[in-house]
């Protein structure tokens, strides 16, 4: 699975748009983009994934570049609840639940209000 | 539909006992997935399961840990004669076998396991 590279840390204000970047210069052809989040002290949560079309749904939006190498995950209205550590992960999309998930570093969002 | 069910929640050992740790999968899912953050780190992937078969454990230390998913009841993380540098909060995510959500991984609550 391709790397992924994410900054460490980000601020958002409350009610503001939260636009976490993601590179992943090395994707393949088949390779997803997914992102998860922890909220402290919690099991990580799926947001959303995506191939080459953007995307979206009730949580974020995905946008990824036409060249793949790298995605922005939106959360349009940030509330202290979205406080979290987000991580961007690369896999293909193999056969059912085939192999793991990697979480680097991920970026610690905090909401401020 | 219930979520991952992960039990029990916190678990304290003294060096040398047992730990098992359980986790029931989501209604309908069959595979099982394992994995240990140790305190300020990122998850690290343990081992993967799917009814009555190991697919992959190469993220379980050699030693003192096994993971067994039967074909009745939930999965099962036992680590024998526990040491401190166990102490770490363990999570299972599971997965579906079909449909569009099947290579999206729902994770349980944790089980936080402390060894005194």
């Amino acid at each position: 699975d391709a790397k992924t590279t994410q900054p460490p840390s980000m601020d958002c204000a409350e009610g503001r748009a939260a636009n976490l970047p993601c590179n992943h210069s090395t994707i393949s052809g088949n390779e997803y983009v997914y992102w998860y989040r922890q909220i402290h002290s919690q099991g990580p949560q799926y947001i959303i994934h995506g191939l080459k079309n953007n995307e979206t749904n009730e949580m974020a939006s995905l946008i990824i570049t036409e060249d793949r190498k790298s995605s922005t995950l939106i959360l349009p209205h940030a509330t202290l609840r979205d406080t979290a550590v987000y991580y961007c992960i690369v896999r293909s999309k193999g056969t059912a639940g085939a192999n793991n998930l990697f979480f680097g570093t991920g970026t610690r969002l905090t909401v401020i209000p | 539909n219930a979520g991952v069910m992960q039990n029990p929640r916190h678990l304290v050992r003294r060096r040398g006992q047992e730990a098992r740790l359980r986790c029931s999968p989501m209604k309908g899912h069959s595979h099982v997935y394992w994995y240990r953050q140790l305190p300020e780190e990122g998850l690290k992937f343990m081992v993967y399961l799917q009814k009555e078969n190991i697919i992959d454990e190469s993220g379980m230390p050699k030693e003192r840990f096994s993971a067994e998913f039967p074909k009745e009841g939930p999965s099962i993380l036992r680590i024998q004669q526990v040491v401190r540098g166990d102490s770490a909060a363990y999570f299972c995510a599971s997965s579906p076998d079909q449909g569009l959500a099947k290579n999206i991984q729902y994770f349980g609550a944790g089980t936080r396991l402390s060894v005194l």
